[in-house]
């Protein structure tokens, strides 16, 4: 089992509709959550970061997490053809100040106009 | 300010040659790390430095790949007698150590081994 799992898609929404991507993660120790925007040959943009089970809203954008189903997701709202990218998820633990982060390999979304 | 900054930014090397990738971070950040991202894949964690000291370099796939951050700054990533497999983007990513843990990445050098 992957330690965080995406549906690598694509997924695909017309524009204006709302997209969800989804993302599990094995270590229950985790304790932070981050969503990030990668478009095609660019480097990882944060989005959204969450730390406690619930939602959390950033303009067009909601983070959801989870603890107990160990589940994180991220709804885009109003999509738009700009928000055509791969999302990646990544899970962090600290323990002491040592960080361990891991990414999984990302949902390609396609926002079509 | 200033964000993570990583040179050069493409790279061509001949298969056996070395290379030197280097990351200079966010002013500030203590936590600095090195992935290796193949295309169509997520980041892949090579190594992590806490300042100058290697915390963890259990993503090093070889003992070819070596980092090293002296002076608790700036980053530097090196690759001895390169492989076709390791053709790849490299990130560097740096974070606060307290606070938000929030990882920042650099635009990543792209190496091709031919």
């Amino acid at each position: 089992q992957k330690e965080v799992e995406q549906n690598s898609g694509p997924l695909s929404v017309p524009e204006g509709a709302i997209a969800s991507l989804n993302c599990t993660y094995s270590d229950r120790g985790s304790q932070s959550f981050f969503w990030y925007r990668q478009y095609s040959g660019k480097s990882p943009e944060l989005i959204m970061s969450i730390y406690s089970n619930g939602d959390k809203e950033d303009g067009r954008f909601t983070a959801q997490l989870n603890k107990a189903s160990q589940y994180v997701s991220l709804l885009i709202r109003d999509s738009q053809p700009s928000d055509s990218a791969t999302y990646l998820c990544a899970v962090k633990k600290v323990s002491g100040g040592y960080q361990k982060v891991t990414f999984g390999t990302g949902t390609k979304l396609q926002v079509i106009p | 300010g200033a964000g993570v900054s990583q040179s050069p930014r493409y790279k061509v090397a001949k298969r056996g040659q070395d290379v030197a990738l280097r990351c200079d971070p966010i002013s500030g950040h203590v936590s600095l790390f090195w992935y290796q991202q193949a295309l169509g894949q997520g980041p892949e964690f090579l190594t992590y430095f806490q300042n100058e000291a290697q915390l963890d370099k259990s993503g090093l796939p070889s003992d070819r790949f070596f980092a090293e951050r002296p002076e608790g700054s700036v980053s530097t990533l090196k690759i001895q007698r390169t492989q076709q497999e390791d053709s790849a983007v490299y990130l560097c990513a740096s974070s606060p150590v307290t606070g938000s843990y929030e990882q920042y990445f650099g635009p990543g050098t792209r190496l091709t081994v031919t």
